[in-house]
Order: C-alpha cells, then sequence, then structure tokens
C-alpha cells in the first residue's frame, strides 16, 4: 500500500515550457486536492475532484488544468510555465467513506520555472 | 469568508520544554479542526483532530482542545523532543464540504 504518490519529485522548467504532474492513490479515495505550497503563504488549494470525471476550482487555479480520468490518478498540468509557478506541489487524497475527513498527502514535487 | 490564523514562527525551544502554538479560526457554523505536521521534505500528516466544541484531540503528546467560546484550536505538548521540529499546520473543515482550509503554518525548531 503506497498512499499517495507524486512524479516527478523535481523539475526545472524554462519559462513557456509545459508540463504535467501525476499523482496517484492507491486506497480508492474519491476525494483528490493539488496544493501549492509558498514561503509564509501556506497551502493553498489550486484544483480539486469529487470523483472520476470531475474537477473544481480551488483557491488559486489560474495557469493550471488537472484532469481526473481515472479514480487513482489526479493529473495538474502547466500549459506555458511562469517563474511564479516556482513552487512546492502537494497532492492529497481522502474518502468520505470513513467520516474520518483525514486528507494523505504525496511527498511532493519541487518545480523551479526558469 | 472562513480563516485561520497560526501564532508566526519559528518558534524556538529546548528539549523537555512546554509548547503551546497559538490557533484561531474564524467560521460561520461549527466545523471539525485539524492539525497536520509536516517533517522536514515530507508531504504533511494529520497529527491530531476535534469534531465538536469542547472535544480534545491527542496523538504522540500532543494536545487540542476545542473551544467554541474562543473559536480557538491551541496545540500543546509538555515536553518536546528535537523530533519534533517540524511545521505544524491548524485546518478547518465543514461537514458535507470537500476542502479544508489551512493556516500558514508554524515551524517548530527543537534544539538539544
Amino acid at each position: 500500500n503506497a498512499g499517495v504518490t507524486q512524479t516527478p519529485k523535481f523539475r526545472v522548467l524554462k519559462t513557456g515550457q509545459s508540463m504535467t504532474l501525476l499523482c496517484a492513490q492507491d486506497m480508492n479515495h474519491e476525494y483528490m486536492y493539488w496544493y501549492r505550497q509558498d514561503p509564509g503563504m501556506g497551502l493553498r488549494l489550486i484544483h480539486y475532484s469529487v470523483g472520476e470525471g470531475t474537477t473544481a476550482k480551488g483557491e488559486v487555479p489560474d495557469g493550471y488544468n488537472v484532469s481526473r480520468l481515472k479514480k487513482q490518478n489526479f493529473l495538474l498540468g502547466l500549459e506555458s510555465a511562469a517563474p511564479s509557478q516556482t513552487s512546492v506541489y502537494f497532492c492529497a487524497s481522502t474518502t468520505r467513506r470513513d467520516s474520518t475527513d483525514t486528507q494523505y498527502f504525496g511527498p511532493g514535487t519541487r518545480l523551479t520555472v526558469l | 469568508g472562513d480563516s485561520v490564523t497560526q501564532m508566526e514562527g519559528p518558534v524556538t525551544l529546548s528539549e523537555e520544554a512546554f509548547l503551546t502554538i497559538n490557533c484561531t479560526y474564524t467560521a460561520t457554523g461549527y466545523p471539525s479542526l485539524f492539525w497536520y505536521v509536516q517533517y522536514p521534505g515530507e508531504g504533511l500528516q494529520l497529527l491530531l483532530k476535534a469534531t465538536k466544541a469542547d472535544d480534545k484531540g491527542s496523538n504522540k503528546g500532543f494536545e487540542a482542545t476545542y473551544r467554541k467560546e474562543t473559536t480557538s484550536f491551541h496545540l500543546e505538548k509538555g515536553s518536546v523532543q528535537v523530533s519534533d521540529s517540524a511545521v505544524y499546520f491548524c485546518a478547518l473543515l465543514y461537514s458535507g464540504y470537500s476542502t479544508l482550509t489551512f493556516g500558514k503554518g508554524t515551524m517548530l525548531l527543537v534544539s538539544p
């Protein structure tokens, strides 16, 4: 049981390049989330999904797109990276089946945009 | 809107000292409250939670009590260890909603 995994762990992009971050969970969770973490800002929600095929905007969605084609995967895309998107990105998942409301986090992806 | 305010860090303590990290919230209803911890280089993990007023969450020697009258959920530990050095996040969640609201985090540094 790997929990929540994220690929890649580190990435350096040039301004204008695109990339996709992959999040995978093996806990059969319905809900999945993408956050970014910046110094002094805490965690900010980018997008989330409450089920396969559904996505919703969070607090800071601009410049990002997401897809949830399979229940276990949640993809975060940057179409044209900007230096302001330099951050650490965390994926999380949870279920409502056990009423604990606990979110399980991946180890993070450190992205640098030059 | 809803918000969570935490004391700014870093909080620096010597081993075996008493820890308090303050957390207050603004909410229109009665959310569940959480403390998450992030160890260096890792993702967040749940430390403890409380779902209603006067509930006390506890785990690994840490405690926090849900105080509705003061809208607070302060984190305490009687004797910290070097291994407790981490960033601590307070968060709230309404039942039936999908998203957590996080505070900005408080870094704790414990020296031997």
